[in-house]
């Protein structure tokens, strides 16, 4: 079962900022949160992911809050192609046999309109 | 460089018959992993391969179905008898080294996992 908790769907105006919120209040401390998307008919994307510093790439930024039971994931300037289900992944480290996996949720379905 | 792929992207077969998918991973990555997504539900994990030995089987539904990785290179997914309830989309990845996410200052192109497109089973 998914670990995460993330709202059904949200709108953004193309041109800015989305912000998509996540709860994993039982994270473990050596699990890392990852974001992936998928957009309509594609396989999932990777984003991004971090452990408790905040991270940036060229797609996102995420945000970990310090007691690291949520985070966000934030598309600096969203277009219309960004719109796509995207998930927050808790992730088990390595160790065991299952730490490769991801679970996946329901995920947040971000409509960016013009 | 060529991304994950797989073949066929659509297929369609009647109850009772034998459909085998097929996943080509990104050259050198050591793990593959198959998923998919019957109608109206979560992306469910179904195996994990390094290599060519299952790490992680723990996902697959029962023993109608069989993953194959011979040679540690592509991977076959095979259903046999196909059920209705088998109808959904079936993803394939491969990544690096999974179990890198801890090792300080390590960043994580070992860790991301490269989807393919999906294979769509329908069962009639």
């Amino acid at each position: 079962d998914a670990k995460t908790t993330q709202p059904p769907s949200m709108d953004c105006a193309e041109g800015r900022a989305a912000n998509l919120p996540c709860n994993h209040s039982t994270i473990s401390g050596n699990e890392y949160v990852y974001w992936y998307r998928q957009i309509h008919s594609q396989g999932p994307q990777y984003i991004i992911h971090g452990l408790k510093n905040n991270e940036t790439n060229e797609m996102a930024s995420l945000i970990i809050t310090e007691d690291r039971k949520s985070s966000t994931l934030i598309l600096p300037h969203a277009t219309l192609r960004d719109t796509a289900v995207y998930y927050c992944i808790v992730r088990a480290n390595a160790g065991g046999t299952s730490y490769g996996k991801l679970t996946f949720g329901q995920g947040t379905i971000l409509t960016v309109h013009p | 460089e060529a991304g994950v792929t797989q073949f066929p992207s659509h297929s369609v077969i009647e109850k009772g018959q034998t459909v085998t998918l097929r996943c080509d991973p990104i050259s050198g990555h050591d793990n593959l992993y198959w998923y998919r997504r019957v109608m109206g539900k979560e992306i469910k994990f179904l195996l994990h391969f390094v290599k060519e030995s299952k790490q992680d089987e723990s996902g697959m539904p029962n023993n109608r179905f069989l993953a194959e990785r011979t040679g540690g290179t592509y991977s076959t997914l095979k259903v046999q008898p196909a059920e209705l309830e088998d109808s959904g989309v079936y993803f394939c990845a491969s990544s690096q080294e999974p179990g890198l996410a801890n090792v300080p200052g390590q960043k994580s192109s070992y860790n991301e996992q490269f989807f393919g497109p999906g294979t769509r089973l329908t069962v009639l």
